[in-house]
Formats: C-alpha cells, structure tokens, sequence
C-alpha cells in the first residue's frame, strides 16, 4: 500500500528565510510518480509539480526547488528566499503506475511572517 | 481556459437534509474525482470516475453518500440525509487521462456545514 508522511505539522519563518517541507513515501511499486500542491488560505488546490519514479533530477522554478532522492524514499521542497505569499498548506502526494488515484500527505502549514 | 468548477462554494443546512454538490470538470478530461478534506482525516478520495463510469467508490462513507456523472461535463456528490459529522470542505477535480502521470486539477471546493 502506498503512504505520504509529511511529518512538519506546521513551519513558521519570517520572510527572506529560506525553509524544506518534507515528504517521505512509501511504495512497492517501481513505477510511480509524485507530486506537491499548494493550498492557500482561500482554500483552493494548486497543482505545483510531477515527478516520475525514474528521473531523480533536481527541478527549479524561480525560489522553489525539490529535491528527490530514491535512496531515501524522499521528495522535499525547498522554498528560497520566503515571502509572505507563499503562506500556505503544502501537501505532498503519490500515485503509483498504472492507473491509481492520489494518497496525499496529511500536509504542512507554513506561516511566513513579514 | 475554464478549470473545475464546483457549485455551490458554501452549503449550510440542517441535519436530515438532503444535499447535492456539483462539478463539471475541465474540458476534454476524462477522470473525474471527489475529495472531502477535514482537519481530523486530511484529504480523502471518495470516489473515481473514468470515461463516467465508477471506478473505484471505496472511500465512500456510507450508503448515505451517492455519486453520479451522468455525462462526460457533469457530476454530483449526493448526500441523504445529511448527519453534523458530513461537514466538510468537498473538492472535485479531474485529470486529462486515466493515467496515474497526470496530475488532478481541483476545484476551488464547496464548504459544507450541516448544523
């Protein structure tokens, strides 16, 4: 079975800081992929980024990065340089190969104070 | 382009009324999910559409809760007869294939409340 662990309840920083959610899974299967949404405070759910199980190459986009490490059984996000927009629950998720549905991680909330 | 969308964003009603949630999904799509999101459960799938037809309806509560896409542009979430412990934000979304590589798109959600 598959399982998301985000294990940062909640991450307070104050802008400018740079700041890692985590993200561990578990799968049996060799072909999955991974994702991370953004939920802000008007509550919707925004598609971040996808990741397959078979390219562990870092990606940047502007001040976010992720890291995925198969080793580890980890994809974290890193988010340089704070502000106070990115304030938010961050959830990380995985579906395996085939046709599966999303499990997501319970999340983690970050408040980043001017 | 339009995204998912849900409607009504907000619900409030009494306990042992029935509810109907909506959702078209997005243009061309043809998975179709329901989540509820609590803050004691986090984020879970009720059920899965493909091509309308359900696919996977294991995440739904009870017989109370009913879902049906009548057409490739058109769901509901039904619940009948709604219980104070339903309240919840519910959230559509749909995907462009069956495809486990493609990511969901989500709706912006219907805040439920039953009082």
């Amino acid at each position: 079975a598959q399982k998301v662990t985000q294990a940062q309840t909640e991450i307070s920083v104050v802008e400018k800081e740079d700041v890692t959610l985590d993200c561990v899974y578990e799968t049996r299967d060799t072909t999955y992929y991974l994702f991370w949404y953004k939920q802000p405070p008007s509550g919707e759910l925004v598609f971040l980024i996808r990741r397959n199980s078979f390219d562990e190459q870092n990606e940047i986009s502007g001040r976010y990065s992720w890291n995925f490490q198969k080793s580890t059984s980890s994809f974290n996000f890193t988010i340089t340089a704070s502000q106070v927009v990115d304030s938010a629950v961050y959830f990380c998720a995985l579906s395996e190969g085939g046709y599966s549905t999303l499990t997501f991680g319970k999340g983690t909330m970050l408040l980043v104070s001017p | 382009d339009a995204g998912v969308i849900q409607s009504p964003r907000h619900e409030v009603t009494e306990m042992g009324q029935e509810v109907t949630l909506r959702c078209k999904p997005i243009s061309g799509h043809n998975s179709l999910f329901w989540y509820r999101q609590t803050m004691m459960r986090g984020l879970e799938l009720l059920i899965y559409f493909n091509n309308n037809v359900p696919i996977d309806d294991s995440g739904m509560p009870e017989d109370r809760f009913s879902a049906k896409m009548p057409n490739a542009s058109f769901s509901t979430l039904k619940i009948q007869p709604s219980e104070p412990r339903d309240s919840a934000v519910y959230f559509c979304a749909s995907r462009p294939t069956q495809g486990a590589n493609q990511p969901q798109h989500f709706g912006d959600g219907t805040r439920l409340s039953i009082l």
